[in-house]
C-alpha cells in the first residue's frame, strides 16, 4: 500500500553541489509529476513525464533535469544546486486518459541549499 | 497558460463554523475543478472535484460549487472540526490528461486553522 515514494526526505546542500531525488510508484501509472512547493506560491510544476523514457517541461524547468528509464521511477537532478532551490519537492502520479485527472503525491522531500 | 487565483491565503474560523475558499481562474477550456488538502508533513490529497457539466457537488461536510460563467470554483466546509485544519488548493485544468501541454494549475493555497 506505499503508493508514491519519495527519497530522501531531507537533504541539506552546498551551492554547486549536485544531487538526485528519487520518486517510486506501485499503482502502474503512466504520467508522473515534480512539483516545488514555495510558501506563498503553491505547487509549481517542474517537469513532468508521459510515459516510459518521455519527458517534458512544466513551469519552472530550469535548473532541473529529469529521467524516467523505468515506468515506476522518475529522478528529479539539480546539477550545481542553488540557494534558490530550497524548496519542498512534491513527486506526483497519474493514470492516463481516464474518467478523471487524479493526482496522487509523495510525502515531499524538504531540500536546503546553503 | 492558466492563471489560477485563491482567497483567502488564510482563514481562521472557530469550531463548528463554515469556511469558504474561492478559486479563479482564467482559462476557459479547463473542464475539471479538484480541490486537494495538504496536512502538515504530507503531500496534497484529493477531498473533491467538480466537472464543469456540474454546478454542485457535496460530500458530507464539504462542498465545491462552480460558476463557468464567472469562472471560478469555491470549496465549502460546514461544522468544521480541528482535523480540518490544513493548506488547502484549488488545481483547475482538464478532465482527462492526455499528456498535452495544459496540466493541472495549482492555486497559491489557503491555510485553514480551526479554533477550538
Amino acid at each position: 500500500n506505499a503508493g508514491v515514494t519519495q527519497t530522501p526526505k531531507f537533504r541539506v546542500l552546498k551551492t554547486g553541489q549536485s544531487m538526485t531525488l528519487l520518486c517510486a510508484q506501485d499503482m502502474n501509472h503512466e504520467y508522473m509529476y515534480w512539483y516545488r512547493q514555495d510558501p506563498g506560491m503553491g505547487l509549481r510544476l517542474i517537469h513532468y513525464s508521459v510515459g516510459e523514457g518521455t519527458t517534458a517541461k512544466g513551469e519552472v524547468p530550469d535548473g532541473y533535469n529529469v529521467s524516467r528509464l523505468k515506468k515506476q521511477n522518475f529522478l528529479l537532478g539539480l546539477e550545481s544546486a542553488a540557494p534558490s532551490q530550497t524548496s519542498v519537492y512534491f513527486c506526483a502520479s497519474s493514470l492516463a486518459r481516464v474518467a478523471k485527472n487524479i493526482q496522487y503525491f509523495g510525502a515531499g522531500t524538504r531540500l536546503s541549499v546553503l | 497558460g492558466e492563471n489560477v487565483e485563491q482567497h483567502p491565503s488564510t482563514l481562521s474560523v472557530q469550531e463548528g463554523d463554515s469556511a469558504v475558499i474561492k478559486c479563479t481562474y482564467s482559462d476557459s477550456a479547463s473542464n475539471y475543478f479538484p480541490w486537494y488538502k495538504q496536512e502538515l508533513g504530507k503531500g496534497p490529497q484529493l477531498i473533491i472535484d467538480i466537472r464543469s457539466n456540474v454546478g454542485e457537488k457535496k460530500d458530507q461536510r464539504i462542498a465545491v460549487t462552480l460558476n463557468k460563467t464567472a469562472k471560478h470554483f469555491s470549496l465549502h466546509i460546514t461544522e468544521t472540526q480541528p482535523e480540518d485544519s490544513a493548506v488547502y488548493f484549488c488545481a483547475p485544468g482538464p478532465l482527462i490528461s492526455s499528456g498535452s501541454a495544459r496540466q493541472l494549475t495549482f492555486g497559491s493555497g489557503t491555510q485553514l486553522t480551526v479554533l477550538p
